[in-house]
């Protein structure tokens, strides 16, 4: 089966350090595999995406993510947290076959302690 | 560029009351469309997708309906709103899948609580 596992439900950093949110999929095919984050009582905004290109993907906000297949892994990281990095984070992956669908993670809340 | 909208932002509603969301995007032809619920501690369900205009897809059983008038609207309806519906609806759109899969963009939901 398909699924997408976000391995912390909440991560809390000092402003400053780095940041690691980590996801893990199971699958058997190639996958599509994105990072959204989301702010309280807002949508879901597209952090960056990884589609068989390059492994080590930059995204917005100076946050980056490597897709190591051997590992199936996908963990999202930032060299310095800014108190605006705040929010909920989803890992979220799809395959070629499922028609345009996403299978999310569960969430990792980000604290940033100032 | 392209732009999603949804609206109302926020909507109170009493148990046993119609209801009505609705989607719009711009800037792009025969998007995919999704409806999604959030309900408290975080995770999102996908209620409906469509691919084309009058083509739904249900995903869960359910007292809710969606339709799809014109190309880029989408639209979440009840005809009678159970306690169970409260939650953030999000509106979401994607390219069709054409090589590899294709992100969604969101719109920034509405939350709704029944009363």
């Amino acid at each position: 089966a398909q699924s997408v596992t976000q391995l912390d439900s909440h991560v809390s950093v000092s402003e400053g350090t780095p940041v690691l949110l980590r996801c893990n999929y199971s699958s058997s095919y190639s996958p599509s595999l994105f990072w959204y984050v989301q702010h309280p009582n807002k949508g879901l905004q597209l952090l960056l995406k990884y589609t068989s290109a390059a492994t080590l993907v930059k995204g917005i906000n100076g946050f980056e993510a490597e897709f190591k297949k051997s590992e199936t892994s996908f963990h999202l990281t930032k060299p310095s947290a800014h108190m605006s990095d705040a929010a909920e984070y989803f890992c979220v992956v799809t395959f070629y076959n499922q028609g345009g669908k996403l299978i999310f993670g569960q969430g990792t809340e980000l604290s940033v302690k100032p | 560029s392209q732009t999603i909208h949804q609206w109302p932002a926020t909507l109170v509603q009493p148990v046993g009351s119609p209801l009505s969301l609705e989607c719009t995007v711009e800037g792009t032809s025969n998007p995919n469309l999704y409806w999604y619920r959030q309900a408290a501690g975080r995770g999102l369900q996908l209620l409906f997708y469509s691919v084309g205009i009058g083509q739904i897809s249900s995903e869960v059983p359910q007292n809710l309906s969606a339709s799809r008038p014109q190309d880029r609207q989408f639209i979440l309806s009840s005809k009678k709103l159970l306690l169970s519906d409260s939650g953030f609806y999000l509106c979401a759109w994607s390219i069709p899948p054409g090589g590899r899969n294709q992100p969604q963009h969101f719109g920034d939901g509405t939350r709704l609580s029944i009363l």
